[in-house]
């Protein structure tokens, strides 16, 4: 049982380049999100999906795109990188909201 | 601005002295969740509470919920070295978004 699986655990980009930061789960939860972590300021939402097709907006989302094609995938996109993105990111799933989060092993990116 | 709000953001104490993190939502919460990230690692959830001024212990760890439930503390007793990491809380003040507190990291002298 893999749970949610993060892809890559490191990176280091230049200013400008784009990626794409895949997340998937093996649980059919149907809730999942994206989170970055910079010190002092904990998790914070970037965006999150309810289920297959469906994506919203978190606290924090400029700079990022998602997509939910299926119930088990949800990547990350970043368009043009920038250094104010140099953070960890996590991914988490669960079978809705105000269920217990299943977090990756996190992405940690470095933008120079 | 961060809707649930999380004190102290650090706390170093003495093995065998206690631990308390508080978390305050500015709105109602139906649930708030408990997690524990230990240094390089990923969030883990510890536990969830549901009702108005609901109390629970998991071993040295008690979490209690507000009457209002908008607030909500994780006390340790006794703390271990084992106890070291960043606890945070986190609800659902606005729909499906998720929302954590800024965490409190907890070091443990030995």
């Amino acid at each position: 049982n893999a749970g949610v699986t993060q892809t890559p655990k490191f990176q280091v980009l230049k200013t400008g380049q784009s990626m794409t930061l895949q997340c998937a789960q093996d649980m059919n939860h149907e809730y999942m999100s994206w989170y970055r972590q910079d010190p002092g300021m904990g998790l914070r939402l970037i965006h999150y999906s309810v289920g297959a097709g469906i994506t919203d907006q978190g606290e924090v989302p400029n700079g990022y795109n998602v997509s939910r094609s299926t119930t088990e995938d949800f990547p990350l996109r970043l368009l043009s990188a920038a250094p104010s993105q140099t953070s960890v990111y996590f991914c988490a799933s669960s079978p809705d909201v105000r269920q217990p989060q299943h977090f990756g092993d996190g992405t940690r990116l470095s933008i120079l | 601005g961060q809707q649930v709000m999380q004190i102290p953001q650090y706390q170093h104490v003495q093995e065998g002295e206690d631990f308390t993190t508080y978390c305050n939502s500015s709105t109602t919460l139906s649930n708030i969740q408990w997690y524990k990230q230990r240094p390089g690692g990923h969030p883990v959830f510890l536990i969830q509470l549901v009702k108005s001024g609901e109390v629970k212990k998991q071993k040295r760890l008690t979490f209690q919920f507000g009457e209002a439930k908008k607030n909500s503390s994780l006390h340790i007793t006794a703390t271990q070295t084992t106890d070291v990491g960043t606890y945070f809380c986190a609800g659902a003040p606005d729909g499906n978004k998720l929302v954590f507190g800024a965490g409190t990291i907890l070091r443990v002298k030995s």
